[in-house]
């Protein structure tokens, strides 16, 4: 069974400009999350979605921001991007709400990096 | 305000030595805690999910223990390949905004 897939795998990007990641999750997993990894911070919740529904959200300013799509696979979009954006994206699922399972799985994560 | 700690912050093992990782909790209502491994620029791995106090798991050397205030992860006879950073995380509240630690860097030598 394949895992969590996320692509691209690395990024670069200049300050101001927008970065589009996305993630496929486990097949038959309804609920996707999105979580950033900054050197030094741990892991930090960003967003949470289920049938194609944002259902939490994290600390993090407007601009952190995304979507889920009918196949449920899901994009993280972070606009104006700043220096401190720099961080390893992880995006992990679960077979979601209507599943007393919620453990989450991870993917590899992308790696941005903002110049 | 939920939180998470982990000690100790790097522990160092000789082959075939054994130890213990604890993960301390301080959550409003505990819907399940969580162990993962993340070896360096990769993705978390998901070891065990404990739901209530006295439940234990295990698989190969590893053992999982939960208390009403912490985790213990236990690692008997370590081999170098245990070596990474284990994470402990917990959910509460419903909204499953999982609430990680800072992890534990493992480094087990032969």
């Amino acid at each position: 069974e394949a895992g969590v897939t996320q692509s691209p795998t690395h990024l670069i990007k200049t300050r101001g400009q927008q970065a589009t990641l996305r993630c496929s999750p486990i097949s038959g997993h309804t609920s996707v999350y999105w979580y950033q990894q900054a050197l030094g911070l741990g892991l930090q919740f960003l967003l949470w979605y289920d049938e194609g529904e944002e259902r939490n959200r994290g600390n993090f300013p407007p601009r952190f921001s995304g979507r889920q799509f009918p196949n449920y696979s899901s994009e993280l979009n972070v606009n104006a991007l700043e220096l401190e954006d720099s961080a390893l994206y992880l995006c992990a699922s679960s077979p979601g709400q209507a599943s007393r399972q919620e453990t989450q799985y991870f993917g590899p994560g992308t790696r941005l990096l903002v110049l | 305000e939920d939180q998470v700690t982990q000690s100790p912050e790097a522990l160092r093992l000789q082959e075939g030595e054994s130890s213990s990782l604890n993960c301390s909790y301080t959550v409003s209502g505990l819907r399940g805690l969580f162990w993962y491994r993340q070896d360096p620029g990769k993705g978390p791995e998901f070891l065990f999910t404990l739901y209530s106090a006295g439940e234990e798991k295990e698989k190969e050397r590893l053992k999982a223990t939960l208390t009403k205030k912490e985790s213990f992860l236990h690692i008997t006879a370590p081999k170098p390949e245990d070596s990474a950073t284990y994470l402990c995380a917990v959910d509460s509240g419903g909204y499953n905004k999982l609430i990680f630690g800072a992890g534990t860097r493992l480094a087990v030598h032969p």
